[in-house]
């Protein structure tokens, strides 16, 4: 089945280490996020990439980095930069042809920083 | 720039219950609008969505309007269920850049 991956689902994290997440697609989708959700709270976007080998800041980049070498993963690091990385990931996917064209969303990543 | 305003909640409702949830967007040419569903501990599922002024999108009988004239893009439902116990997100999406803008979400409880 199509779908949109992350993982893991649950990720606990010392003070001062860095954390990767998975995101995996196999949509063939362009475009791909991360985005931020924080008890109560909306969505709050991390990173963007629309193709391979690029991809833009969002709202809140600071303290997070990513990677596109691959059109399928786009995994986000939590560097030990950011100062309150507990909160649930979501990374989502869409295609960029055509409109509306939805964004699909994987099961998300809860990061608990101990 | 675009963005999504939606009702705050939480709202609680009985079972069988009429549901509106308002939602009103902000965009600077002709947006797709969405609605999606949170389970909790979940990501998020699109519920309905609509591509242009009058489209009416609709699933699992929920609805929504896209009204270009007031800008806005409220959730409908005629008799609600326990399980539609949920946090309900408004988006927008220009035809453009493929950037999604959410509304903060709105937490519903059904009650039986």
């Amino acid at each position: 089945d199509g779908g949109i991956t992350q993982s893991p689902k649950y990720l606990f994290r010392k003070e001062g280490q860095n954390v990767t997440l998975s995101c995996e697609q196999n949509l063939n989708h362009d475009a791909m996020y991360w985005y931020r959700q924080d008890p109560g709270q909306g969505l709050r976007l991390i990173y963007y990439s629309q193709i391979v080998n690029d991809f833009q800041k969002g709202d809140i980049a600071e303290g997070y980095s990513v990677s596109r070498e691959k059109k399928e993963s786009f995994p986000l690091t939590v560097t030990s930069a950011q100062k309150n990385p507990t909160a649930f990931y979501l990374c989502a996917s869409s295609s960029i042809q055509g409109a509306a064209t939805e964004a699909f969303f994987g099961q998300g990543t809860r990061l608990t920083v101990v | 720039g675009d963005s999504v305003t939606q009702m705050e909640g939480p709202v609680t409702l009985s079972e069988e219950a009429f549901l509106t949830i308002n939602c009103t967007y902000t965009a600077t040419g002709y947006p797709s609008l969405f609605w999606y569903v949170q389970y909790p501990g979940e990501g998020l599922q699109l519920l309905l969505k609509a591509t242009k002024a009058d489209d009416k999108g609709s699933n699992k009988g929920f609805e929504a309007t896209y009204r270009k004239e007031t800008t806005s893009f409220h959730l409908e439902k005629g008799s609600v269920q326990v399980s539609d116990s949920a946090v309900y997100f408004c988006a927008l999406s220009e035809n453009t850049g493929n950037q999604f803008y959410f509304g903060t979400g709105t937490s519903l409880t059904v009650i039986p």
